[in-house]
């Protein structure tokens, strides 16, 4: 069985500083990764994926997270925030190591709460 | 605009009464899932559905029901059996190859009175 785990539950952090949001899984397969934000009262909106090639991945809004196999874990990063990043973040792992059986079928951290500061 | 609807947002329902919550999705996507998402928990899978009239339990299928009799729709039934249905729900759709991104909706809030 996989799992996902968001070491902060809540991040405060002023404007235009950077950010780290840490995610750490376990699953007995090989695994895509994914960070999902989601604003208050809203649904969850994909910011980036890995699913193989390069581990670093990089979002539109200048957030980005490695993958790092060796200690399991998919940080997401940012090196100068705004007012606007605040919201949610999830973290979450697909396997595809099941005999397709359950693909897509995802499994989130329970997230992590960023407040960005003026 | 292709995407997922949820109705109502906002839900209110005695003890003891069934409800169903409705999803739509007009992405042409196979697969479709429910979350239930509770503060401090993530969000956790209900139920799925990869391709219509067929569905699988999740991890907490206890006291719901789904139906998929056509593809763009997938509606949640909490049911009076469920112990704490006051949470936000979310419907999600994708394609059914493995890395293909799930998309969401704006999700409804239940609250039990």
């Amino acid at each position: 069985a996989q799992s996902v785990t968001q070491l902060d539950s809540q991040v405060p952090v002023f404007e235009e500083a950077p950010v780290e949001l840490r995610c750490n899984y376990s699953s007995s397969v090989s695994v895509y990764l994914f960070w999902y934000v989601q604003y208050p009262n809203q649904g969850l909106q994909l910011l980036l994926k890995y699913l193989s090639g390069s581990t670093l991945v990089k979002s539109i809004n200048g957030f980005e997270a490695e993958f790092n196999k060796s200690q399991t874990s998919f940080h997401l990063r940012k090196p100068s925030v705004h007012i606007s990043d605040t919201a949610e973040y999830f973290c979450a792992v697909s396997d595809w190591g099941a005999g397709g059986t359950s693909y897509g079928k995802l499994t989130f951290g329970q997230g992590t709460i960023l407040t960005v500061h003026p | 605009d292709g995407g997922i609807t949820q109705s109502p947002k906002y839900l209110f329902r005695k003890e003891g009464q069934n409800v169903t919550l409705s999803c739509e999705q007009n992405l042409n996507h196979d697969a479709m899932y429910w979350y239930r998402q509770d503060p401090g928990q993530g969000l956790r899978l209900i139920y799925y559905s990869q391709i219509v009239n067929d569905f699988q339990k999740g991890d907490i299928a206890e006291g719901y029901s789904v139906s998929r009799e056509k593809k763009e729709s997938f509606p949640l039934t909490v049911t009076s059996a469920q112990k704490n249905p006051t949470a936000f729900y979310l419907c999600a759709s994708s394609g059914r190859v493995v890395t293909d991104t799930q998309y969401f909706g704006p999700g409804t809030r239940l609250t039990v009175l």
